[in-house]
C-alpha cells in the first residue's frame, strides 16, 4: 500500500512570489484535503477535494486555491505570498464513503518559508 | 464540531500507561470522539475514535463516559517512540469534513 507522499519536502520563496506544492495520495482515496500548521499551532483546515470538486473551505483568503486530478493526485496553490504563509503544510486522503470512518492519511509535509 | 479542552503537556515514564485526559463536555449525539498523535517533523496520524462505547485496538485505548463529556486515550505501556503531540478531535462522521486541530497534549515518554 502506498502512502501519502508529498513534494518538495522544503522550499524557500520571497513574499509576492507564487507557489504550487504537490500531493499523491494513497492509491484507492478519493479525497484530499490541505491543512497549514504554523509553529506550535495544530494543522488548519484549508480545504478539501472531492472527485475533482472543492467540497469545503476553511478560513483561507481565495488566493489559496487547489486542483484534485483523475488520478487522486493534487496541488496546493498560493498567490502572492505573505510572510505569515510560512508554515507546514499537509496533505490529507481518505476514501469518503458511507459510513465514513474519519481516518485520514497524512503525508509528511511541506515546509514552506517566506522572506 | 463541539470544542475540545487538553492539557498542554504531560509526562510519562517509559513502560508505564500514558493517560490523556480531552474534555468535550458540548459534544452532540452525532459527534465522535477521533486521536490523532504528530510525531516531531511527520504528518498527523490517526489512533483510534469512538462514538459511546470504549474501544481498543494495537494502538491504543480509548475511554468515554457515561455522559460523553470526557473521555481518556490509554497507551498502556509508552515507549519512547510514542512522545508526539496527541490531539482529541469531536467529529461528525459520516460527513467526510475538515479535521478541526487544537494545539493537542505534547507527551514527553522519558527513559
Amino acid at each position: 500500500e502506498t502512502g501519502v507522499t508529498q513534494s518538495p519536502t522544503h522550499l524557500i520563496k520571497t513574499r509576492g512570489q507564487q507557489v504550487t506544492l504537490r500531493c499523491s495520495s494513497q492509491s484507492g482515496h478519493n479525497t484530499v484535503s490541505w491543512y497549514q500548521q504554523a509553529l506550535g499551532q495544530g494543522p488548519q483546515f484549508i480545504f478539501q477535494y472531492y472527485r475533482e470538486e472543492e467540497n469545503g473551505r476553511g478560513n483561507f483568503p481565495p488566493r489559496f486555491s487547489g486542483l484534485q486530478f483523475p488520478n487522486y493526485s493534487s496541488e496546493l496553490n498560493v498567490n502572492a505570498l505573505e510572510l505569515d504563509d510560512s508554515a507546514l503544510y499537509l496533505c490529507a486522503s481518505s476514501l469518503v464513503r458511507r459510513r465514513d470512518t474519519g481516518e485520514q492519511f497524512f503525508g509528511p509535509g511541506t515546509r514552506l518559508t517566506v522572506l | 464540531d463541539a470544542k475540545t479542552t487538553q492539557p498542554p503537556s504531560m509526562d510519562c515514564a517509559e513502560g508505564r500507561a500514558a493517560n490523556l485526559p480531552c474534555n468535550h463536555s458540548t459534544i452532540s449525539g452525532n459527534e465522535y470522539v477521533y486521536w490523532y498523535r504528530q510525531i516531531h517533523s511527520q504528518g498527523p496520524q490517526y489512533i483510534i475514535h469512538g462514538l459511546k462505547n470504549n474501544e481498543t485496538n494495537e494502538m491504543a485505548s480509548l475511554i468515554i463516559t457515561e455522559d460523553r463529556k470526557s473521555s481518556t486515550l490509554i497507551l498502556p505501556h509508552a515507549t519512547l517512540r510514542d512522545t508526539a503531540v496527541y490531539y482529541c478531535i469531536v467529529r461528525v462522521a459520516d460527513s467526510g469534513y475538515a479535521l478541526n486541530f487544537g494545539k493537542g497534549t505534547s507527551l514527553l515518554v522519558t527513559p
